[in-house]
Order: structure tokens, then sequence, then C-alpha cells
């Protein structure tokens, strides 16, 4: 257990329903993350926050995901208008933000399958 | 375009032996690079992090090599065990922005 939390771990949902998935990261660190992965494939960021301001977002993320990290705490992404191609491990993960890199700690990931 | 390549086929050694697992990126200057484990079913696991400015990092069994004018760093885990055998990523940041880029990973079988 790395000290990030994730809700729900499992999540099945029919295509153009909207889902969000919460990220409790570890209490003081200031940076949290979110990656989206699929079988085969390394994690593929999607945005980062520092304390509660979203600093980058990937390009390849449409519209339909938003995420918001309200106080610099807990953190929530939210898909809307579901697509099956949306199907993949959502990953949170948090850091402490110094000179010189810092290691991420990663949450288990929620399982989002869209039917 | 940018890119970071693992070994994409599986690697199995037997145990005991060495282990040693490739990352090459091209179109950056990553100031760090990051190796990480994953399980199936988990998320990742941070082993070690190193500058463009170091050229080996060492911790117990494992050791990480950068070499920024060849863009590659390899991984090395020495009498490896089957308790290793997991996915090994890599990570650099892009551009220094602290927006990581994963590779693929590398499967690794240990056998007993």
């Amino acid at each position: 257990d790395t000290g990030v939390s994730q809700d729900p771990r499992h999540k099945i949902t029919k295509r153009g329903q909207n889902v969000t998935f919460r990220c409790d990261p570890i209490s003081e660190h200031n940076r949290l993350y979110w990656y989206r992965q699929t079988l085969g494939q390394g994690p593929e960021f999607l945005t980062y926050f520092q304390n509660e301001a979203q600093l980058e977002k990937s390009r390849l993320l449409s519209d339909r995901f938003s995420a918001e990290r309200p106080k610099g705490s807990f953190s929530t992404l939210e898909i809307q208008r579901t697509e099956q191609g949306d199907s993949a491990m959502y990953l949170c993960a948090s850091s402490l933000a110094r000179a010189g890199g810092g290691e991420q700690f990663f949450g288990p990931g929620t399982r989002l399958t869209v039917l | 375009s940018q890119k970071i390549e693992q070994n994409s086929e599986a690697l199995n050694i037997q145990e005991g032996k060495t282990a040693t697992l490739t990352c090459n990126y091209t179109n950056y200057s990553p100031a760090y690079l990051q190796w990480y484990r994953q399980d199936p079913g988990r998320g990742p696991v941070f082993l070690l992090l190193i500058r463009e400015n170091e050229k080996e990092k060492r911790k117990e069994r494992l050791k990480v090599t950068f070499d920024t004018t060849l863009k590659q760093s390899l991984f090395h885990i020495t009498a490896s065990q089957p308790a290793d055998s997991a996915t090994y990523l890599c990570a650099l940041d892009g551009e220094g922005t602290y927006k990581y880029i994963f590779g693929t990973g590398t499967r690794l079988k240990v056998l007993a």
C-alpha cells in the first residue's frame, strides 16, 4: 500500500454515461497526476496538479475529460458521454514537488469498462 | 516524433543471472529518468531515479545507467529471483515539465 487510494476500484458503465473517479493522495504531497493505461502499454499522461492548480493537460485529452483538485487535497476525474475507447485503467499518482525530480506514488487504479 | 522504446518482447532469464533491460528515447532531453516496477492489476512502484548528470545509480541488487549521448538507460537486476518477475517501466520528464512520459514496459520472467 503506497498511501494513495482510488475509488472505485472497478467501474462498469454503458456507453454515453458519465463516470467520476476519486483519488486521495498522500496528504503532504502537493503534486497529483492522472494517467490512463491500456493492456500492454505504459501509463499515458492525462493531467497534473500542483496544489489546486491544474498545470498541464495532455493534448490527447478530449473535452469530455475534466479533472479537479479542490483545496489541493483529493482529486476527481470525470469522463462525460463515455465511449468504448475509454475502457482502460485510470491511475492516480502523487509526489512532492522538489528540485531533482520526485518519485511518484501510484494508487491501485480504477478499471473502467464501457459496454 | 518523440518516442520511448523498451524491449517489447518478454525477457526470460534463469534465477541467479543478471537481467538487463533497455530504455531508448528519441527527441527528448530529459533531466531525470525513473524506473518503476508493475505487477499485474496494480499501480507502478518507484524503484530508482537517475539525473542527467549521473552516469550510474545503485540500490541493493538494482543498478541503473544513463547515457545522454546514446539516449539510453540500462536497468540491471543482479542475482535475479523469481520474485523479480514483473513488468519494468522507464519514465522520463518531458523537457523538465514534470510531465512524465512512460515507455511501454518490458515483462521480465525469472525462471527457478
